[in-house]
C-alpha cells in the first residue's frame, strides 16, 4: 500500500499565480480531507468528501480555494489567485469510512510558499 | 472556536523520563479521542485513542489516561527516547463527523 500520495511536494509560487494541489488517496478509501496547517492556527480542515461528494467546506478559507474529486482516486485543491497568506502545508487524508473510529492515514503534505 | 485544546506547547524530557501531554474538551458529546504523532516533513499519523468507556489505554510506552469528569485526556509517554520526538496532536469526535483537532505540543526527548 503506497499510502496517500500528495504532490507537489514543495511550491513556490508569487502572489497573484494559481496553484493546484494534488492528492491520491488510498484505494478503497470513500472518504478524503484536505487540511492546512500553520504554526498559529494548527491542524485547520478545509473540506471533506465522502464517495467523491463534497459534504463540508465550511472550513475554506474564502472564494479564492476550490476543491474537487472527480473519482474515487484524485482529488484536487486549487487556489486563484494566490496570497502570501496561503502560505503553509496542505495535507490530503483519507479513510475507508467502513467502521466509525477508522484512523485518517495522512499523506506528507505539500508546503506551498507565496512570495 | 477551539474544541480541543492542548497543553503544554512544548515539552523537553530527558531520555528515559516521562512526557506527559494534556488535552481538554468542551463538547461532552464527542466519544473518541484519539493522538497523532507528526514528525518533520511528514503527515500525522494514529498514535493511539481512547473511547469515553474507559479511563486508561495502554499500547506499549504509550498510555492515554481519561477524565470523564473533568473533560480531559492525557497521553504519557514512557521511557522517552529520542526517537518519540515529534508534534502530538489530541483530537476529538461524535460518531462520524469529523476530527476536532488541537494545536499540537512538540516533545523535544534529549539524550
Amino acid at each position: 500500500d503506497a499510502g496517500v500520495i500528495q504532490s507537489p511536494r514543495h511550491e513556490v509560487t508569487e502572489m497573484g499565480q494559481e496553484v493546484t494541489l494534488r492528492c491520491k488517496p488510498i484505494s478503497g478509501h470513500n472518504s478524503l480531507f484536505w487540511y492546512r496547517q500553520t504554526m498559529m492556527r494548527g491542524l485547520e480542515l478545509l473540506i471533506y468528501f465522502n464517495n467523491n461528494v463534497p459534504i463540508d467546506d465550511s472550513g475554506m478559507p474564502e472564494d479564492r480555494f476550490s476543491a474537487k474529486m472527480p473519482n474515487a482516486s484524485f482529488s484536487t485543491l486549487k487556489i486563484q489567485p494566490s496570497e502570501p497568506r496561503d502560505s503553509a502545508v496542505y495535507f490530503c487524508a483519507s479513510h475507508t469510512g467502513d467502521t466509525v473510529n477508522s484512523p485518517l492515514h495522512f499523506g506528507n503534505g505539500t508546503r506551498l510558499t507565496v512570495t | 472556536q477551539q474544541q480541543v485544546k492542548q497543553s503544554p506547547q512544548s515539552l523537553i524530557v530527558q531520555k528515559g523520563g516521562i512526557s506527559i501531554i494534556n488535552c481538554a474538551y468542551e463538547n461532552t458529546a464527542f466519544d473518541y479521542f484519539p493522538w497523532y504523532q507528526q514528525f518533520p516533513g511528514k503527515g500525522p499519523a494514529l498514535l493511539i485513542a481512547i473511547r469515553p468507556d474507559v479511563s486508561e489505554k495502554k499500547e506499549g510506552r504509550f498510555t492515554i489516561s481519561f477524565n470523564k469528569s473533568a473533560k480531559q485526556f492525557s497521553l504519557h509517554i514512557m521511557d522517552s527516547q529520542p526517537g518519540d520526538s515529534a508534534t502530538y496532536f489530541c483530537a476529538a469526535k461524535i460518531g462520524n463527523n469529523r476530527l476536532a483537532f488541537g494545536k499540537g505540543n512538540q516533545v523535544v526527548v534529549i539524550p
